[in-house]
């Protein structure tokens, strides 16, 4: 069965500073999805990121980056320069290959990582 | 495009009552999903649909029913409402299986008191 761990519940930071979130995730399958969500106040869930088992190469966007290994089942996202915009929920969530029944991708999440970026 | 839109936003229940939560996407995906989430955990599976006409459950369906007779259109009914149905509810859409990510609509909060 496929697992995500966020183990950070809650991180506070300085605006300006950098802060990782961690996900750990456990599956069996070779070929699976990975995926970073952002819950900020207002509620809605924003798609941020996607790579595929295949693809370990390190990813920035901005001030966002996310670092990948499969060596040890992770896929961190960074931060740069937080800002007080960064505060949210964020999610890490796995997908597996194996489909749901007729297709679809079945998401797991994470409990999720209440970043506070303040003054 | 609206993307995926939830009604209602906000909706108090009693003990026993039952309601329809709407969702409706606009891009034209065949993949749609119900997910609730409670406080300090992640989202659960309640229903996906993978096409008109076609659902299954999810991890957590007690208590809900699905249908999908359009492929816009994926409403989620509560039976008999109970407290532990107290949660956020989701409605998600994607293109096509595995790698596609999930676009979710803004959620409605419901309280069964």
């Amino acid at each position: 069965a496929q697992k995500v761990t966020q183990a950070q519940t809650e991180i506070s930071v300085v605006e300006k500073e950098d802060v990782t979130l961690d996900c750990v995730y456990e599956t069996r399958d070779t070929t699976y999805y990975l995926f970073w969500y952002k819950q900020p106040p207002s509620g809605e869930l924003v798609f941020l990121i996607r790579r595929n088992s295949f693809d370990e190469q390190n990813e920035i966007s901005g001030r966002y980056s996310w670092n990948f290994q499969k060596s040890t089942s992770s896929f961190n996202f960074t931060i740069t320069a937080s800002q007080v915009v960064d505060s949210a929920v964020y999610f890490c969530a796995l997908s597996e290959a194996t489909k749901l029944t007729g297709g679809g991708n079945k998401l797991t999440f994470g409990t999720g990582t209440q970043l506070k970026v303040e003054l | 495009n609206a993307g995926v839109t939830q009604t209602p936003k906000f909706r108090i229940l009693k003990i026993g009552q039952s309601m329809t939560l709407q969702c409706t996407q606009d891009m034209n995906h065949n993949y749609m999903y119900w997910y609730r989430q409670d406080p300090g955990m992640g989202l659960k599976l309640i229903y996906y649909s993978v096409g008109a006409g076609i659902t299954d459950k999810g991890e957590v369906p007690n208590g809900y029913n699905v249908s999908r007779s359009t492929t816009e259109d994926f409403p989620l009914r509560l039976e008999l409402a109970a407290p532990s149905q107290t949660s956020v509810y989701f409605c998600a859409s994607s293109y096509i299986a595995g790698a596609n990510e999930q676009y979710f609509g803004p959620g409605t909060r419901l309280t069964v008191t």
